[in-house]
C-alpha cells in the first residue's frame, strides 16, 4: 500500500488552463503539504494543512488554491497555468506541525506548454 | 529568516570513496536538523535527524552530527556504494514547516 499517493502522476497541459492534483494518505497524519521542486532541484513548502485548517500559506499566487475534504486529502488546483508553473509538485504529510519527519508521495510532474 | 547552505554540487565518487557533503544552517532558537534523500523518479525519504545539539543521527552507514558551536549538520559515510547514487537535501525544522537547502546530487561510480 503506498503510503502518500498523488495523481496524477504527469500532466502536460497549455498555458492558460486549469488543472487539479490529488493527493491521499493512509497513515493517519494530521498534518499535510504541498511542496514545488523546480528543474534546480530546490524544494520550496506552498502549503500546509492541519485537520483540515490551513496552517502555512507561502505567498503563492491565488492562482494556486488547495483544498482538503479531510484530513487524509489535500488536493491543488490551478488555474491559468502559467510557463513558470512548469515543476514537479510534492505532496508530503506528517503525524503533526512540529515533528519535521515528512512523508513524501512521488510527486507530479506539471509541463504547460 | 531561517536558512539552510548547502555543498554545491554534483559530487561524483568512486565506490567504497569516504562520503561529506557539508550543511549550515541560519536559524532562531533551536531547531531540529535533517537529511533527507531523493532517489531518481522518487519522492524525498527521511534519512536521518538530530533534534538538539550535539546529537549524532545515523542511518544506513550515513551519520551526521548537530553542531552548535559551528552551526553545521555535515553527512558523512565510510564507504559509499553505487546504490547511494540520489539527490540529498539537507534541512531545518521549526516553526510548523521544513526549510530545505538546495540538494547535493551525488553519483557513485564502481
Amino acid at each position: 500500500d503506498t503510503a502518500v499517493s498523488q495523481t496524477p502522476k504527469y500532466l502536460v497541459t497549455q498555458m492558460g488552463n486549469d488543472k487539479s492534483i490529488k493527493c491521499e494518505q493512509n497513515l493517519g497524519h494530521d498534518t499535510m503539504y504541498w511542496y514545488k521542486q523546480d528543474s534546480k532541484k530546490f524544494l520550496k513548502i506552498m502549503f500546509s494543512y492541519n485537520n483540515k485548517e490551513l496552517i502555512i500559506n507561502e505567498t503563492v499566487p491565488n492562482r494556486f488554491s488547495p483544498k482538503s475534504p479531510d484530513k487524509a486529502h489535500l488536493n491543488l488546483h490551478i488555474n491559468s497555468l502559467e510557463l513558470g508553473d512548469s515543476a514537479v509538485y510534492f505532496c508530503a504529510s506528517s503525524p503533526g506541525q512540529d515533528t519535521g519527519e515528512l512523508f513524501f508521495g512521488e510527486g507530479s510532474r506539471l509541463t504547460v506548454l | 529568516g531561517d536558512s539552510v547552505t548547502q555543498m554545491e554540487g554534483p559530487v561524483t565518487l568512486s565506490e567504497e570513496a569516504f562520503l561529506t557533503i557539508n550543511c549550515t544552517y541560519t536559524a532562531t532558537g533551536y531547531p531540529s536538523l535533517f537529511w533527507y534523500v531523493q532517489y531518481p523518479g522518487e519522492g524525498l525519504q527521511l534519512l536521518l535527524k538530530a533534534t538538539k545539539a550535539d546529537d549524532k543521527g545515523s542511518n544506513k552507514g550515513f551519520e551526521a552530527t548537530y553542531r552548535k558551536e559551528t552551526t553545521s549538520f555535515h553527512l558523512e559515510k565510510g564507504s559509499v556504494q553505487v546504490s547511494d547514487s540520489a539527490v540529498y537535501f539537507c534541512a531545518l525544522g521549526g516553526n510548523e514547516k521544513l526549510t530545505f537547502g538546495t540538494g547535493t546530487r551525488l553519483t557513485i561510480i564502481p
